[in-house]
C-alpha cells in the first residue's frame, strides 16, 4: 500500500519560514493536499492540488510538489500557525494521509 | 454555510456494531462525493471510506474492508457508516467530510477534503 512520510516535528521562529515535507514514491506524479489541525479542532484544508489555496487561507501558505516530495511552506510564520499538519494523496482507489507534522512556533 | 454534523458515537464492546450518521446542510449534498475519516486518540488522520454522489462508487481502507459499509440518503442529505465486528483499534473520532474536485471530469487524484464535521467519538472497549 502507498505510504506518505512526514517529519514528526518542525520548529520555527516567529516571522521565519517553515517548510513541512511529505515524501512518497513518485509523489510528484500525484496531487497533494494539506490540512491544518489545531488542538481540539477538526482539520482545515490549507492547500489542494499541490499549489492551490482555498478561499480564506492566507497568502503566506504555499505549496510545491516534485519528484518524491511535496512541501508546504509557511512564510512569515505566526503563533497561530502552530498546529499539526497532514499531507494527503490518492493512490489506487484509496486516500492516504501522512503521519502528520507538529509545527512549533518558538 | 456548509455544515456537517456527525452523530452516533458511543461506547461499544468488541465485536459489536454501530451506525454513524452525518447530517449535511448548506450545499447540494447529492452532487458531492462524501467520505469518512477517523483519528485515534493522540494519533494522525486515517481515511476510512468514500462514496460517489450516486452511490455507485465506494472505496474502503484495507483496515475496515468487509466490516464497515458506507451509504447515503440523498433525499435526507445524510451519510452513514455501518460498523460491524468492531475492534479496540477502531476507537477514534470519526469525521464526515466532503470530497471535492474543483474541475469537471476529475481524475480521482484531483479530489480533496474541503469541509469537515466536528466528529463523533467511537470507543470500543469491554
Amino acid at each position: 500500500s502507498y505510504e506518505l512520510t512526514q517529519p514528526p516535528s518542525v520548529s520555527v521562529s516567529p516571522g521565519q519560514t517553515a517548510s513541512i515535507t511529505c515524501s512518497g514514491d513518485k509523489l510528484g506524479d500525484k496531487y497533494t493536499s494539506w490540512y491544518q489541525q489545531r488542538p481540539g479542532q477538526s482539520p482545515v484544508l490549507v492547500m489542494y492540488q499541490d499549489t492551490k489555496r482555498p478561499s480564506g487561507i492566507p497568502e503566506r501558505f504555499s505549496g510545491s510538489n516534485s519528484g518524491n516530495t511535496a512541501t508546504l511552506t509557511i512564510s512569515g510564520t505566526q503563533a497561530l500557525d502552530e498546529a499539526d499538519y497532514y499531507c494527503q494523496a490518492w493512490d489506487s482507489s484509496t486516500e492516504v494521509f501522512g503521519g502528520g507534522t507538529k509545527l512549533t512556533v518558538l | 454555510q456548509v455544515q456537517l454534523v456527525e452523530s452516533g458515537g458511543v461506547l461499544v464492546k468488541p465485536g459489536g456494531s454501530l451506525r454513524l450518521s452525518c447530517a449535511a446542510s448548506g450545499f447540494s449534498f447529492s452532487d458531492y462525493y462524501m467520505s469518512w475519516i477517523r483519528q485515534a486518540p493522540g494519533k494522525g488522520l486515517e481515511w476510512v471510506s468514500y462514496m460517489s454522489p450516486s452511490g455507485r462508487t465506494r472505496s474502503y481502507a484495507d483496515s475496515v474492508k468487509g466490516r464497515f459499509t458506507i451509504s447515503r440518503d440523498n433525499a435526507r442529505n445524510s451519510l452513514f457508516l455501518q460498523m460491524n465486528s468492531l475492534r479496540a483499534e477502531d476507537t477514534a473520532i470519526y469525521y464526515c467530510a466532503t470530497r471535492t474536485c474543483s474541475n469537471t471530469n476529475c481524475h480521482p487524484m484531483e479530489y480533496f477534503f474541503d469541509y469537515w464535521g466536528q466528529g463523533t467519538l467511537v470507543t470500543v472497549s469491554s
